[in-house]
């Protein structure tokens, strides 16, 4: 899993409450993803961010919410919008649009945050 | 999105044998990626090919891109047991934002 950290490794959401995801980075990139997974799924992108104080939405955004403030960290908040939060968050990293060659289209991936609903 | 679709969904094979995973697209790509997946974790990168490249190896690995047909394939030739995962194609559409696209996956189980 790299120099990627998420956590925690489960987390469990009661009805209306706001959850918090950690994702942290000692790779020096500059861009920072968030995924979700369903069972027997592919990842779908939910917010990417190509610098520090920058994010943008992705495919499936509504419901959640991020912070870029530091470089090394990118958190998401599923927020009590989101009616069907059950699913595997995974926090990925790689290097910036700026970066020569093929570096920048790889990503680096978290163990991931298995996100439970009570 | 303009994701891969792989083919098949799962894979079952007996250790020692190859194993042929497929990805077809619709759009035109900058690059395709394949990485993998263990049970229960994140995924690793295990190698990229460019539009303009036709055929690449690492270790065991060996893919295929055919633009003309917008497809791929992976080859993990003499498998092992370690090798049981979910495997992802991943591409870059031409113009894009540079965002990755994943297809649904390969379950690939080798037995002892």
């Amino acid at each position: 899993d790299g120099g990627i950290t998420q956590s925690p490794k489960y987390l469990f959401r009661k009805e209306g409450q706001n959850v918090t995801l950690s994702c942290e980075q000692n790779l020096n990139h500059d861009a920072m993803y968030w995924y979700r997974q369903d069972p027997g799924q592919g990842l779908r992108l939910i917010y990417y961010s190509q610098i520090v104080n920058d994010f943008q939405k992705g495919d499936i955004a509504e419901g959640y919410s991020v912070s870029r403030e530091k470089k090394e960290s990118f958190p998401l908040t599923v927020t009590s919008a989101q009616k069907n939060p059950t699913a595997f968050y995974l926090c990925a990293s790689s290097w910036g649009k700026g970066t020569g060659g093929l570096r920048k289209n790889i990503q680096y991936f978290g163990a991931g945050t298995r996100l439970s609903v009570l | 999105s303009q994701q891969g679709e792989e083919d098949p969904q799962a894979l079952s094979i007996q250790e020692g044998e190859n194993a042929t995973m497929n990805c077809s697209y619709k759009t035109s790509i900058n690059n395709l990626q394949w990485y993998r997946q263990n049970s229960g974790r994140g995924l690793v990168h295990l190698i990229l090919i460019r539009s303009n490249e036709r055929e690449k190896h690492s270790g065991r690995l060996r893919v295929t891109l055919d633009t003309s047909k917008k497809s791929s394939s992976l080859l993990i030739t003499a498998s092992r047991a370690a090798d049981t995962a979910s495997y992802f194609c991943a591409l870059i559409s031409s113009g894009s934002a540079r965002q990755l696209t994943f297809g649904s996956g390969t379950q690939l189980t080798v037995l002892p």
